[in-house]
C-alpha cells in the first residue's frame, strides 16, 4: 500500500487565486511528521512546511498551510493567492517510526500551474 | 542563509563506468541521506548516514552503491558500475537533528545520464 497518497497528478490554478493540493498518509505509527516540498522545474527541493502529528493547531508559513485533517489522514496543503512563481511539482512526504533514521517517504507529486 | 550544495549538477557517463556524486552538506548538520528521483517518479530514499556509518539503507541500495564522508565536510555517493536504470537526478539532504520532525535540507540534485 502507498503510505503517501497524492490524486492530482496536475493541478491549475488562476493567478491571485487560492489552491488545495490533496495528500492522504497511511501510517499506524501515533508519532510522525508530515512535509511539504516544492520543486521548480530547475530541479531542487525547496523545504515548505511542517506538520507534526501531535500538533493541535494546522501550520501556516506565510502563503501557505497545511489542512490537517488526523481522523481522516489528510495533509492538504494549501496556497493562497497564487503566484506565477508557484508554478512548480510539490510532493508531500512523511516521517514515521522508531528506529527508520527518520528517513522521508514521499508522494508522487502533484503539478501546479498558475495560469496569468 | 546555509545550504547543501551538490557537484556536479549534470554528468554524463558512459555505462559500467564509476560516478562519484558530491555533497557538502550544512555544516552544523550531522544526519546526511541521499535520495533518488527517476525522471517523472517520486522521490525514493537511498541511504542515510550518521556519526561515520550508514544508519539505514533501502533495497535501491546494492552492492553498486557505497557512501562515504571522507574529510568531515563532503559527503560521497559512488556508484561502482554504471547501469542505464540508475540515470536520475540524485539529491543529497541533511537535517540537524534526529526526529520526525526535523525538516531535511535538500541540495539542488545532480543529474546523472548514463548512456
Amino acid at each position: 500500500a502507498q503510505k503517501i497518497t497524492q490524486t492530482q497528478p496536475g493541478m491549475f490554478v488562476q493567478e491571485k487565486e487560492a489552491v488545495t493540493l490533496d495528500c492522504t498518509y497511511d501510517t499506524s505509527d501515533p508519532s510522525y511528521g508530515l512535509f511539504w516540498y516544492k520543486q521548480p522545474s530547475s530541479g531542487e527541493m525547496i523545504f515548505l512546511i511542517y506538520q507534526g502529528s501531535y500538533d493541535q493547531q494546522n501550520a501556516t508559513e506565510g502563503r501557505y498551510s497545511l489542512n490537517f485533517q488526523k481522523a481522516r489522514k489528510s495533509a492538504n496543503l494549501v496556497i493562497s493567492a497564487s503566484q506565477l512563481g508557484d508554478s512548480a511539482m510539490y510532493f508531500c512526504a512523511m516521517r514515521e517510526g522508531e528506529g527508520s533514521n527518520y528517513k522521508l517517504t514521499f508522494g508522487k507529486g502533484t503539478l501546479l500551474t498558475v495560469n496569468p | 542563509e546555509p545550504e547543501v550544495t551538490q557537484t556536479p549538477s549534470h554528468q554524463v557517463t558512459q555505462m559500467g563506468q564509476e560516478v562519484i556524486l558530491r555533497c557538502v552538506p550544512i555544516s552544523n548538520h550531522l544526519y546526511f541521506y541521499w535520495y533518488r528521483q527517476i525522471l517523472g517518479q517520486k522521490v525514493e530514499f537511498l541511504v542515510s548516514f550518521y556519526n561515520n556509518e550508514i544508519s539505514e539503507k533501502s533495497e535501491i541500495f546494492d552492492d553498486q552503491f557505497s557512501v562515504e564522508r571522507p574529510d568531515g565536510s563532503n559527503f560521497t555517493l559512488k556508484i561502482r558500475s554504471t547501469k542505464l536504470e540508475d540515470s536520475a537526478m540524485y539529491f543529497c539532504a541533511s537535517s540537524k537533528e534526529q526526529g520526525k520532525n526535523t525538516e531535511a535540507f535538500f541540495g539542488q540534485g545532480t543529474r546523472l545520464t548514463v548512456v
